[in-house]
C-alpha cells in the first residue's frame, strides 16, 4: 500500500449504529487530519493531531470521535449519527517540518440513513 | 479569522481557451497549496507555493502567489477536456498544520 488509506470506502448506517472510519499513512508523515466534504459547502476541518496529539477539535459534535493510536493510524469512531452527517470524510497527512503539504487518502462516502 | 474565497466558482470554457482562476485570502501566509479533485475521487495535491513570487508550471496549469496582495492564480493555458474537475486553493496559517480551504472553483472545458 502506498500513499493513504482509508477503509471503508463507502458506508450506510442508521442512525443508531456506532461504526468507526480508518485512515492509514504510509508515508512516514507526524500529522494526521479528518476533514468532511458536504455538497456544495467547504472543506471542513474536524481534526488535527500532530506527533501524536490532538492539537485541534474545530467544535464537532461529540457524536464524533477520533482516535491517534500511532502516527500512522487515524480512526473516527461514529454514534448515533444524524442525516445531516452524511458527506464524503477525508484523511489527510502530512509532514510538519516540510512545507506542510497534505496528501488525501480516497475518503469515505457516509449516508446516514 | 483566516478566510479563502476562490473565483470563479463555475467556469465553463472551451477547448484551446485560457482562463485564470483567482484565490484571496484574509490574513498574512506564505503557504498556498492548489488541489484538483475529480467528482467522486478525493484531492490530487497540484502545486505548493511558499515564497512570494513562487511560481509553479505543470503541463497546461501554472500557479502563482503574491503575499504582499494575499493573491495567488491558477492559469490554464489552452484547456483541454481533461482538465475538468473542481479546484481548491489551501492556505496555511502562519503556525501550524492547518489549512483553510477555498470553496472551489467548478471547471468544465466543452469540445
Amino acid at each position: 500500500e502506498t500513499g493513504v488509506t482509508q477503509t471503508p470506502r463507502h458506508l450506510v448506517m442508521g442512525m443508531t449504529n456506532k461504526k468507526s472510519l480508518k485512515c492509514e499513512q504510509h508515508l512516514g508523515h507526524n500529522a494526521m487530519y479528518w476533514y468532511k466534504q458536504s455538497a456544495k459547502k467547504p472543506l471542513e476541518l474536524m481534526f488535527v493531531y500532530s506527533l501524536e496529539e490532538r492539537v485541534e477539535n474545530n467544535s464537532v459534535p461529540s457524536r464524533f470521535s477520533p482516535e491517534c493510536p500511532n502516527s500512522s493510524h487515524l480512526f473516527l469512531h461514529l454514534h448515533t449519527l444524524q442525516p445531516e452527517d452524511s458527506a464524503l470524510y477525508l484523511c489527510a497527512s502530512s509532514q510538519v517540518s516540510t512545507g506542510y503539504e497534505q496528501y488525501f487518502g480516497p475518503g469515505t462516502r457516509l449516508t446516514v440513513t | 479569522e483566516l478566510k479563502v474565497e476562490q473565483n470563479p466558482l463555475f467556469l465553463s470554457m472551451q477547448e484551446g481557451k485560457n482562463y485564470t482562476i483567482y484565490c484571496n485570502y484574509s490574513t498574512t501566509s506564505d503557504r498556498l497549496y492548489w488541489y484538483r479533485q475529480d467528482p467522486g475521487k478525493s484531492l490530487e495535491s497540484l502545486f505548493v507555493l511558499l515564497s512570494n513570487g513562487a511560481v509553479k508550471q505543470e503541463g497546461r496549469l501554472m500557479a502563482s502567489l503574491d503575499t504582499k496582495a494575499r493573491l495567488s492564480t491558477l492559469h490554464i493555458t489552452a484547456a483541454v477536456h481533461d482538465l475538468s474537475a473542481t479546484y481548491f486553493c489551501a492556505v496555511g496559517e502562519t503556525s501550524g498544520s492547518r489549512l483553510t480551504f477555498g470553496e472551489g472553483t467548478q471547471l468544465t472545458v466543452n469540445p
